[in-house]
């Protein structure tokens, strides 16, 4: 089944405790995407990747960060996360064989919250 | 500052009424503008719109697009309980995969 994936879906942790979330799509896309979701803000965009070893901000990156040492792959590390960045986060995909760049596939979510 | 505006923020009607989203849009270098469908989970593709006055179709959905007054809508006709959910539009910037997102329309139909 073609899909994104995150995981973990749900974590709480301790400001300063660096973490990582995993996104790994299954469909050979080349670009891949972060969001955070916050009530009132919608969707914002933290950093994106059009292919492997190619990453560039988008309009949250702060306190971020990402890698794309795999086509299928797109970690978010969060070096030493804050109460703010307390949010919904979502990874995207899109581009490839016949698949538009526009039309994003998301994965399901993982909702962090920092202490 | 790229900055995409939706309204109304929060809307509730009855099944069977027609509503309007609206979106609008100050982006620079400005390529297309998304439509997304959020229920409980993550968002779904509905419509890319790309070029100006030209209607997008999906079932009791449509979607416009105004390149010169910068602003789009999406309709959805004899709305049921299943169309309840949050709906963002998103700017996409030209040569970019940048996207920049409006705060949402939740949608709530009452049966």
């Amino acid at each position: 089944e073609a899909q994104v994936t995150q995981n973990p879906r749900y974590l709480i942790t301790v400001t300063g405790k660096k973490l990582t979330v995993t996104c790994s799509q299954n469909m050979n896309h080349e670009y891949m995407s972060w969001y955070r979701q916050d009530p009132g803000l919608g969707l914002r965009q933290i950093y994106y990747s059009m292919n492997v070893e190619v990453t560039d901000k988008g309009d949250v990156p702060e306190g971020y960060k990402v890698s794309r040492k795999e086509k299928r792959n797109f970690p978010l590390i969060l070096e030493s996360p804050s109460p703010n960045q307390t949010s919904l986060y979502f990874c995207a995909s899109s581009g490839g064989q016949g698949v538009s760049y526009n039309e994003q596939f998301f994965g399901p979510g993982t909702r962090l919250t920092v202490l | 500052e790229d900055k995409v505006v939706q309204s109304p923020l929060s809307l509730v009607v009855h099944e069977g009424d027609t509503v309007t989203l609206n979106c609008s849009y100050e982006v620079t270098n400005f390529r297309s503008l998304l439509w997304y469908k959020q229920e409980k989970k993550a968002p779904t593709f509905l419509f890319m719109l790309t070029s100006s006055g030209i209607e997008k179709k999906s079932g009791r959905l449509s979607s416009i697009l105004d390149k010169k007054e910068l602003f789009s809508i999406l309709n959805i006709t004899a709305t049921q309980t299943g169309d309840s959910a949050i709906y963002l539009c998103a700017g996409i910037i030209q040569g970019a995969q940048k996207l920049v997102f409006g705060q949402g329309t939740r949608l709530t139909i009452n049966p």
